[in-house]
């Protein structure tokens, strides 16, 4: 069956640009998750949402990002004014449940460049 | 604040043999420990968990076991095959709704 879909794979910006990131979760995950992956790092989590609601944002790194979702489906997290330190893997994960009791299925990521 | 700490970084084991990961967390209240296998370029994708009220969870050749007293839990992969070789993640829950990631550890499977 069809898993979790991010696209672009890659995305090159230059610093300052704004990007979009764009997560198709598992139809019918009611939650969805964003979490960032640096370099030979673990997994940073950033923000989660139940249905359209973000109940915590508390992951987001500054001002600069923010995300939506629509329909209870399709998310989009947006970084503004991208600095290099933005440049990593974001990854997004879809859940049945919550991923604090349930199983998490991920995208293949989209691995930012910001020069 | 709560984290997850996870040893080795990088473990080179020679194909046949086993291979342990370990893991200590923070917060008491963790409840939920899954294991996460990341093979280059894909996302990462669970392979064992265990819940706080079981102390050892087996899967044909991998088993993950928990002492929460001491805030320990390790994966344990047996008779170890070149498709093994992968970056695993421990994570431990936060609330219900979150987990706290390991910085995770590259497996390599010689020949």
């Amino acid at each position: 069956g069809a898993g979790v879909s991010q696209s672009p794979s890659n995305k090159v910006t230059e610093k300052g640009k704004d990007v979009e990131l764009r997560c198709d979760p598992i139809s019918g995950h009611t939650a969805l998750y964003w979490y960032r992956q640096s370099l030979g790092q673990g997994l940073e989590f950033l923000i989660y949402f139940q249905g359209n609601s973000a109940p915590d944002k508390s992951g987001l790194p500054s001002d600069r990002f923010s995300a939506e979702r629509t329909g209870g489906s399709v998310s989009t997290l947006t970084i503004q004014r991208t600095q290099q330190e933005d440049s990593a893997v974001y990854l997004c994960a879809s859940t049945p449940g919550l991923a604090g009791t349930d199983t998490q299925y991920f995208g293949p990521g989209t691995r930012l460049t910001v020069l | 604040g709560e984290n997850v700490e996870q040893h080795p970084s990088t473990l080179s084991v020679q194909e046949g043999d086993s291979a342990v990961i370990k893991c200590t967390y923070s917060d008491s209240a963790s409840n939920y420990f899954p294991w996460y296998k990341q093979e280059l370029g894909k996302g990462p994708q669970l392979i064992i968990d265990i819940r706080s009220n079981v102390g050892e969870k087996k899967d044909q050749r991998i088993a993950v076991t928990l002492n929460k007293t001491a805030k320990h839990f390790s994966l344990h992969i047996t008779e170890t095959q070149p498709e093994d070789s992968a970056v695993y993640f421990c994570a431990a829950s936060r609330r219900n709704y979150q987990l706290i990631w390991g910085a995770g550890t590259k497996l390599i499977i010689k020949p």
